[in-house]
């Protein structure tokens, strides 16, 4: 059974960093390329970034620079190094999975919550 | 970037009742597109995959349809369990991009 979960959540000062992990299980993460979607509080859904199955990485334009996602297949595990965080990049932020034969985001995490606040 | 819209923004509807969503794309994106459902507090889930084809356990009072750039999604029937908001995802190109979602509420 496809589970994804995420944990690294928690409230930080603006300026500070947080790495959020998300351990996939049911499915080999090296196969699939893995996504980080935000969600603010009472908004839309945000894509943040991608890590393809060959290591290729892209960003949306709001945390290019300032985000950096990374993968362990031994781990099975997926991470988002989350640098300079600003008050805007409050949300709850969920991973999934673009996988072969199954597309694009078919499963998601629980999502943790980041709150940054002074 | 490619904007993904989406109409309405909210309705209101009863069980039983046909609804439609639109989701339109500001540029071609093929059929890579995919519908999610998202309740109050719950990540959202995966209804219907490459424009029409219904993620597996999905109601088939669900149905997608469209490409290149008009899509829509339509519940037959609405049931209890389907008051939710519904967002499109293009996956065409990068940034992958959302639509700002439409919510079904009780009539």
């Amino acid at each position: 059974q496809v589970q994804l979960v995420e944990s690294g959540g928690g409230v930080v000062q603006p300026g500070t960093s947080l790495r959020l992990s998300c351990v996939a299980s049911g499915f080999t993460l090296g196969r699939s390329a893995m996504h980080w979607i935000r969600q603010a509080p009472g908004k839309g859904l945000e894509w943040v970034a991608v890590t393809s199955y060959d290591g290729n990485s892209d960003y949306g334009d709001s945390v290019k620079g300032r985000f950096i996602i990374s993968r362990d297949n031994s781990k099975n595990t997926l991470y988002l190094e989350m640098n300079r965080l600003r008050t805007e990049d409050s949300a709850i932020y969920y991973c999934s999975r673009d996988a072969p034969s199954y597309g694009c985001f078919d499963r998601w995490g629980q999502g943790t919550l980041v709150t940054v606040s002074s | 970037d490619i904007q993904m819209t989406q109409s309405p923004s909210s309705l209101s509807a009863s069980v039983g009742d046909r609804v439609v969503i639109t989701c339109r794309a500001s540029q071609y994106i093929r059929h890579d597109l995919g519908w999610y459902q998202q309740k109050p507090g719950k990540a959202p889930e995966r209804l219907i995959y490459s424009a029409s084809t219904l993620e597996r356990g999905v109601p088939s009072r669900f149905s997608g349809s469209g490409s290149g750039t008009e899509f829509t999604l339509t519940i037959s029937s609405l049931q209890p369990e389907d008051f939710a908001t519904y967002f499109c995802l293009q996956h065409y190109t990068y940034p992958l991009t959302f639509g700002p979602g439409t919510t079904v509420d009780v009539k």
